[in-house]
């Protein structure tokens, strides 16, 4: 249980274009959910907190307008990066709040050219 | 701020080797202390987890104390194998796990036959 997909896995942009990522979890429902950035040697960075039905809460140096979420529904999320640069490019993770842990999608690779 | 150092990796053992991996973290609270597990082309997945001070927490032959003195939660495995290569991450939250996480940067682990 407690599966979680990410699409795409990898995807690369020209420089100024957006790019959509999707989050899914797939046999079970939670209201909050996280995007995360990862960066090479890096840790996992918070970027944003969604919960269903409300405005995301983004961390601070996050920008909101660059970094639009979608919390469309308990089973389904959105990152959609825009005018995207190369300074954009990185591994993007979401994870769905459980109970006790949360539960991690697979990671979306982004490369902006 | 809250915060989790964990040890450079990459960490390459033989089968049946001793491993630890070490985290300290520096929190406000009394925080809740995770490990998580990414093994290739997957999601992280919880490892282990500790919420209060001398909890162990345990789960397929790995083991991490909850040390409040040293603040610090490290990671054991008495005899590791193949199937544990893989990216560890040592993380913590304030608010029981299903809420912000705080992580380090991963230590990668490859066990050689």
């Amino acid at each position: 249980g407690a599966v979680v997909s990410q699409h795409p896995s990898w995807v690369i942009c020209k420089s100024g274009t957006s790019v959509k990522i999707e989050c899914r979890s797939l046999d079970f429902q939670a209201t909050t959910m996280f995007w995360y950035r990862q960066f090479p040697k890096q840790s996992l960075m918070l970027m944003a907190t969604s919960n269903e039905g409300s405005k995301a809460t983004y961390e601070q140096g996050v920008e909101k307008d660059k970094f639009l979420i979608n919390h469309a529904s308990l089973t389904l999320s959105t990152l959609t990066v825009t005018s995207a640069h190369p300074e954009d490019s990185s591994f993007y993770i979401c994870g769905w709040g459980g109970r006790e842990t949360q539960y991690f999608g697979p990671g979306t690779r982004l490369l902006v050219l | 701020g809250d915060s989790v150092t964990q040890m450079e990796g990459p960490v390459t053992l033989s089968e049946e080797a001793f491993l630890t991996i070490n985290c300290t973290y520096t929190a406000t609270g009394y925080p809740s202390l995770f490990w998580y597990v990414q093994y290739p082309g997957e999601g992280l997945q919880l490892l282990l987890k500790a919420t209060k001070a001398d909890d162990k927490g345990s789960n397929k032959g790995f083991e991490a104390t909850y040390r409040k003195e040293t603040t610090s939660f490290h990671l054991e495995k008495g005899s590791v194998q193949v199937s544990d290569s893989a990216v560890y991450f040592c993380a913590l939250s304030d608010q029981g796990g299903s809420e912000k996480l705080v992580f380090g940067k991963g230590t990668k682990l490859t066990v050689n036959p």
